[in-house]
């Protein structure tokens, strides 16, 4: 069956630290996947996307990796912050309309 | 511009009745989407729409009905509410770029959160 999993478990870091999210899929062959920050209260905000002929993406302290063999996408903020808290959601590209298959997310809390 | 907007934020419904939720962008996207977000689950696809006068299924489409009559406007009807369609509704709406590639992001509203009891 198809799935996608990221850690269920909330990630605490230490600020000024780099965090990293993991987002495994399997029984899916993602064309591109996103990464949305999802504040509680509000709706999914759009982060970054990656194409599967791309390798790694950088957006000032955030970047993510795409690796189709291991069906793996890493998602790095680097020089963490309080204000970085939020659930991060893995989404993949799975279909015409670009139609969106989301990951259940990973709660990050950043720490002083 | 206001992005994406949707009514109401907060509804109660007793078994059996039946509601809409109305879903507006002013971005003139072609495509937009209807999820539900339960603790858990995370973002299902209810229904979705490529363009005016469109609609298909999504991954959990049963007990709901759609209608995109309008480019700006997305309804999802409930129309004989359960209490496993307690959840938080979010609506989407995305674009295709020039090129015609819909590999693009999306953009939500702030939810509507739907208690059935």
């Amino acid at each position: 069956s198809q799935k996608i999993e990221q850690n269920s478990e909330a990630l605490n870091i230490q600020e000024g630290k780099t965090a990293t999210l993991t987002c495994n899929y399997t029984n899916y062959s993602p064309a591109y996947l996103q990464w949305y920050r999802q504040d509680p209260g509000r709706g999914p905000v759009f982060l970054l996307l990656i194409r599967e002929n791309e390798k790694e993406k950088r957006k000032e302290r955030l970047k993510v990796t795409f690796d189709t063999t291991l069906k793996q996408s890493l998602f790095h903020i680097t020089a963490s912050q309080p204000a970085d808290s939020a659930t991060y959601l893995c989404a993949l590209g799975t279909g015409g309309g670009n139609k969106l298959t989301f990951g259940t997310g990973t709660q990050l809390k950043v720490e002083l | 511009n206001a992005g994406v907007t949707q009514t109401p934020k907060f509804r109660v419904l007793k078994t059996g009745q039946s509601m809409t939720l109305l879903c507006a962008q002013d971005m003139n996207h072609e495509y937009m989407y209807w999820y539900r977000q339960d603790p858990g689950m995370g973002l299902r696809l209810i229904h979705y729409s490529v363009g005016e006068g469109t609609t298909a299924k999504g991954e959990v489409p049963d007990g709901y009905n759609v209608s995109r009559l309008k480019k700006q406007n997305f309804l999802l009807g409930l129309e004989s509410a359960a209490p496993s369609q307690t959840s938080v509704y979010f609506c989407a709406s995305s674009y295709s770029n020039s090129l015609g590639s819909s590999y693009n992001e999306q953009f939500f509203g702030p939810g509507t959160r739907l208690t059935v009891l």
